[in-house]
């Protein structure tokens, strides 16, 4: 069982609908959790993190983080045709050494058509 | 500069050639890391550097040789790939001190490079 779950998807919506993504994970270390947007042929870019349980809401994204489940999602409102991109979520225990180990989700593909 | 540049973009290499891909930023962070990206898969984590030592390897093998030589840089010398190597190679950095946001949770972002594409014939 990988540390990480998430669906590949590819997941495709119409612009305006709202996505759901979502990551399963098994070790109850995790204390920071975050989603990534990686556009084609580009590095990952932040989009949101969580520390612990609870929501987290920025602008049209919203993270959720529920521990006792081991499941975190991300959802993004009135999605758009520039938010087709991977969406990776990522978790980390924690700083160790001045650096934080970072497991990945496999990547959910999403394409918005207009 | 709140960016980390790599270079080169793209790489094509034999397996017995020796290259080089070049990590820099100049944002005074003190931990750098490399990740190796298949297609259509997630990064994994090869190497982490903390205060120009390395704090991280994950079991990487000895044809992976990565380098700190300052605070800024990093490289990775690639000696004897093979071509299941192929892949993209990312380069990313944190503070050395989490960010403090509005709610009061210290968060360490790693900063990611557009990566270097490598092709190992």
């Amino acid at each position: 069982q990988k540390e990480v779950e998430q669906d590949p998807g590819p997941l495709s919506v119409p612009e305006g609908a709202i996505v759901s993504l979502n990551c399963t994970y098994s070790n109850s270390a995790f204390q920071y959790f975050m989603w990534y947007r990686q556009y084609s042929r580009k590095g990952p870019e932040l989009l949101m993190y969580t520390y612990s349980s609870g929501n987290k809401e920025d602008g049209r994204f919203t993270a959720q983080v529920d521990k006792s489940s081991k499941y975190i999602s991300l959802f993004i409102r009135d999605s758009q045709p520039s938010d087709s991109a991977t969406y990776l979520c990522a978790m980390s225990p924690g700083t160790i050494q001045g650096a934080q180990k970072l497991v990945f989700g496999q990547g959910t593909r999403l394409t918005i058509n207009p | 500069d709140t960016e980390v540049t790599q270079t080169p973009k793209h790489l094509v290499m034999g397996m017995t050639n020796k290259k080089s891909l070049k990590c820099e930023q100049h944002m005074g962070h003190r931990a750098m890391y490399w990740y190796k990206q298949k297609a259509k898969k997630p990064p994994e984590l090869m190497f982490v550097y903390s205060y120009e030592k390395l704090s991280i390897n994950e079991s990487v093998p000895s044809r992976f040789s990565p380098e700190c030589p300052n605070s800024s840089l990093l490289n990775l010398h690639l000696h004897a790939l093979q071509p299941e190597d192929s892949a993209l190679y990312l380069c990313a950095s944190s503070p050395k001190n989490p960010a403090l946001d509005r709610t009061g949770v210290h968060y360490n972002e790693q900063f990611f490079g557009p990566g270097t594409r490598l092709t190992v014939l």
